[in-house]
């Protein structure tokens, strides 16, 4: 079945410091990979999209197939970072769903 | 984006009473919408599958005859939560996808009593 992981329910860093929040997935097809933003209050908003390789709020994130993973990562995490991210897998099928993993508060302290 | 909008944004309901959650896409047409459930400082559960002009499918585990789910137009998927107890109260979140990318809705906290 497919399964989007993300290892650490918590991480909490210093302004500053880089950060790579991990996410790996399971499914033997060609999989599209998200990663979702959801601040305090705020709906679910994309962050980036493994097809469309661009930076946004300085976060990247690589597809490795070979790993399976889609980790997400920035190199001076600001205070502003501060949220709960999601990685999502999405089956590149019409009509399917997205399919969360657990999601990863980050905390970023001054 | 493409947005997505719910109302109501919260309702308090007595047990045994049913709510309507509407999920509206304003800018786009959608025939196929999502409903998710999340638990506090939990992740997004997929509950069903809204198409337009059909019956939704629902996940595995889900009583389709308790979240009664109706796609009447391109632009407004209605869930309704039948007979609601207090395990029902949950943040309830519907989605559309469009270009590829998926929008949601601001969510709706249903509280139970």
């Amino acid at each position: 079945a497919q399964r989007v992981t993300q290892p650490e329910k918590l991480l909490s860093v210093f302004k500053g410091a880089p950060v790579e929040l991990k996410c790996n997935y399971s499914y033997s097809g060609s999989p599209e990979l998200f990663w979702y933003v959801q601040y305090s209050r705020q709906r679910l908003q994309l962050l980036l999209r493994h097809i469309s390789r661009e930076s946004i709020k300085g976060f990247t994130a690589d597809l490795n197939k070979g790993e399976t993973s889609f980790h997400l990562k920035k190199p001076f995490a600001q205070e502003e970072d501060s949220a709960m991210y999601y990685c999502a897998l999405s089956l590149n099928q019409a009509g399917t769903a997205l399919i969360f993993g657990k999601g990863t508060t980050l905390s970023v302290s001054s | 984006g493409a947005v997505v909008s719910q109302h109501p944004s919260w309702v308090i309901c007595k047990s045994g009473t049913s709510v309507k959650i509407e999920c509206r896409s304003l800018d786009f047409q959608a025939t196929t919408m999502f409903w998710y459930r999340q638990f506090p400082k939990q992740s997004l559960m997929l509950m069903a599958t809204s198409n337009e002009g059909s019956k939704a499918t629902y996940e595995q585990g889900v009583e389709k005859d308790k979240f009664l789910i109706n796609h009447a137009s391109l632009t407004l998927s209605t869930l309704t939560v039948t007979s609601a107890h207090p395990e029902d109260s949950s943040f309830y979140i519907c989605s559309a996808r469009v270009a590829g990318v998926f929008f949601f809705g601001p969510g709706t906290r249903l509280t139970v009593l």
